[in-house]
C-alpha cells in the first residue's frame, strides 16, 4: 500500500484482556513509531525502532505495554492487562531515517470497557 | 526538546491567508520549527519544517523570527479542507528521525 496501515482501526475490548495492535509501515522506512492519543491532546509519544531495534521506549506507561518489530518491517504494540484508562487512539508513524518527514496511519480507536 | 505555545483556537475566512503563530522561546540552536496538522480523524501529516530562514512549499510558508523565539505559519489561501488542530513542534536536527513532542495544537477553522 501507499501508506501506512494499522489494523484493526477499532478495538473494543474488556478491562483486564490482552490486546495486539498492528502497524504496516510504509516499505522501505527504517524508522517506525507509536504515539498514543486521548481525546482533546496532542499525540504522545511511546516508542520507537531504528530496524528491529526499540533505540527509544521511554514513552511506554508501564510494563503491561509491549511493542516487538522482528524482521524491521510489521510491528507489534502489545497490551496486557488493559485498564479503561489506555482507551485512546493508538498511532504509528513510520519514516526514513534521514526524512524531513514522519507519516502517520490513520490510528486504531481502542475502547476499553 | 524545546516547549511550545500556541493559542488554543483561530478563525480564518476562506480564501484568506490563515497565519498561526507560535512562540518557543526556549530553542536551542540546532532545534529545528516542524509543523504538522491532524484533520478530523485523521493522523498527523507533515507541513514543513525550517531551521533560521524562512521556508516555503506547496502547502505553506513558515516565517521565523530573526532570534528564532517565534515563528508563523502561513496558509496563503485557507480553504474549508485546512481546518485541522495544527501543532508546532522543536525538536533537534533537521530529519524526522526521532521523536515528536506534541502540544495541544491550535485548531484551525476556516469559515465559507
Amino acid at each position: 500500500g501507499a501508506g501506512v496501515s494499522q489494523t484493526p482501526s477499532n478495538k473494543v475490548t474488556e478491562k483486564g484482556k490482552y490486546v495486539e495492535l498492528r502497524c504496516d509501515p510504509i516499505s522501505g522506512h527504517t524508522a517506525l513509531y507509536w504515539y498514543r492519543q486521548s481525546l482533546g491532546q496532542g499525540p504522545e509519544f511511546l516508542i520507537y525502532f531504528q530496524g528491529t531495534g526499540a533505540a527509544d521506549d521511554s514513552g511506554l506507561p508501564n510494563d503491561r505495554f509491549f511493542a516487538v518489530r522482528p524482521e524491521g518491517s510489521v510491528s507489534t504494540l502489545k497490551i496486557q492487562r488493559t485498564e479503561r484508562g489506555d482507551s485512546a487512539v493508538y498511532l504509528c508513524a513510520s519514516s526514513l531515517r534521514m526524512a524531513t518527514e514522519a507519516f502517520f496511519g490513520q490510528g486504531t480507536r481502542l475502547t476499553v470497557v | 526538546d524545546a516547549k511550545t505555545t500556541q493559542p488554543t483556537s483561530m478563525d480564518c475566512a476562506e480564501g484568506r491567508a490563515a497565519n498561526l503563530p507560535c512562540n518557543h522561546s526556549t530553542i536551542s540552536g540546532n532545534e529545528y520549527v516542524y509543523w504538522y496538522r491532524q484533520i478530523h480523524s485523521q493522523g498527523p501529516q507533515y507541513i514543513i519544517h525550517g531551521l533560521k530562514n524562512n521556508e516555503t512549499n506547496e502547502m505553506a510558508s513558515l516565517i521565523i523570527t530573526e532570534d528564532r523565539k517565534s515563528s508563523t505559519l502561513i496558509l496563503p489561501h485557507a480553504t474549508l479542507r485546512d481546518t485541522a488542530v495544527y501543532y508546532c513542534i522543536v525538536k533537534a536536527g533537521g530529519t524526522s528521525y526521532g521523536k515528536l513532542t506534541f502540544g495541544q495544537g491550535t485548531i484551525l477553522t476556516v469559515h465559507p
